[in-house]
């Protein structure tokens, strides 16, 4: 079935720091990739996503480049602010299966001032 | 915009209560989820729904029930509430164009 590994956290920087939380998926179809993110107290929310290899996603100021050679989706920023602290998740969903997605197990991220 | 709602946002109960969990959602969406999230923060699925009337138990065993009588409602029930039943309930909505989620703010369920 389809599986996606994220790097186990807590990442812990310092701001203005560069960013990478790996992510890397086994899909037997042709899947979508997306990185969510859990800000304290709230449900999760989309932060970019990819629909075909090596398309990038990017939003406020983060981005992720599908590749499909590598089975690969990592979430990079090039310099993280203290509001940026939050938990990570990446995901899958098999365009041409169910409608159920396959997350990651998250990884938090803790930015110091 | 993403409009989905969970009500209440944070409950404590005692054992042996029925509760149910409230979702809804503006956006006519036809798909509709149910997760758990343990402190871990892992996100299991516990019910799954492609429309009305139609309801599916997810990955992880759950003792609860969901319906789905309107597109935009599913709320999910607890029969007899028990410590073991204490977590965070995400409910999520999506279209079969897309595929990305779209999640409600969270029920934090405490069970004494």
């Amino acid at each position: 079935g389809d599986s996606v590994t994220q790097m186990e956290g807590p990442v812990t920087l310092s701001e203005e720091a560069f960013l990478t939380i790996n992510c890397t998926y086994t899909a037997t179809g042709y899947p979508s990739l997306f990185w969510y993110v859990q800000y304290p107290g709230e449900g999760l929310q989309l932060l970019l996503k990819a629909t075909k290899a090596d398309d990038k996603g990017s939003n406020k100021g983060f981005e992720a480049t599908y590749r499909k050679e590598t089975t690969s989706f990592h979430l990079e920023k090039g310099s993280v602010q203290v509001s940026d602290s939050a938990v990570y998740f990446c995901a899958l969903s098999d365009r041409g299966g169910s409608y159920i997605p396959t997350f990651g197990r998250g990884t938090s991220l803790i930015v110091h001032p | 915009e993403a409009d989905i709602y969970q009500t209440p946002r944070y409950l404590v109960i005692g054992t042996g209560k029925k509760i149910t969990l409230e979702c809804s959602q503006t956006m006519g969406h036809d798909k509709m989820y149910w997760y758990q999230q343990d402190p871990g923060m892992e996100l299991h699925l516990i019910h799954y729904s492609y429309g009305v009337n139609s309801t599916e138990k997810g990955d992880l065993s759950s003792e609860s029930t969901v319906s789905r009588i309107r597109t935009e409602h599913f709320p999910l029930t607890l029969e007899s509430a028990r410590p073991s039943h204490t977590s965070q309930y995400l409910c999520a909505s999506s279209t079969g164009i897309s595929y990305e989620q779209y999640f409600g703010p969270g029920t934090r369920l405490t069970v004494t």
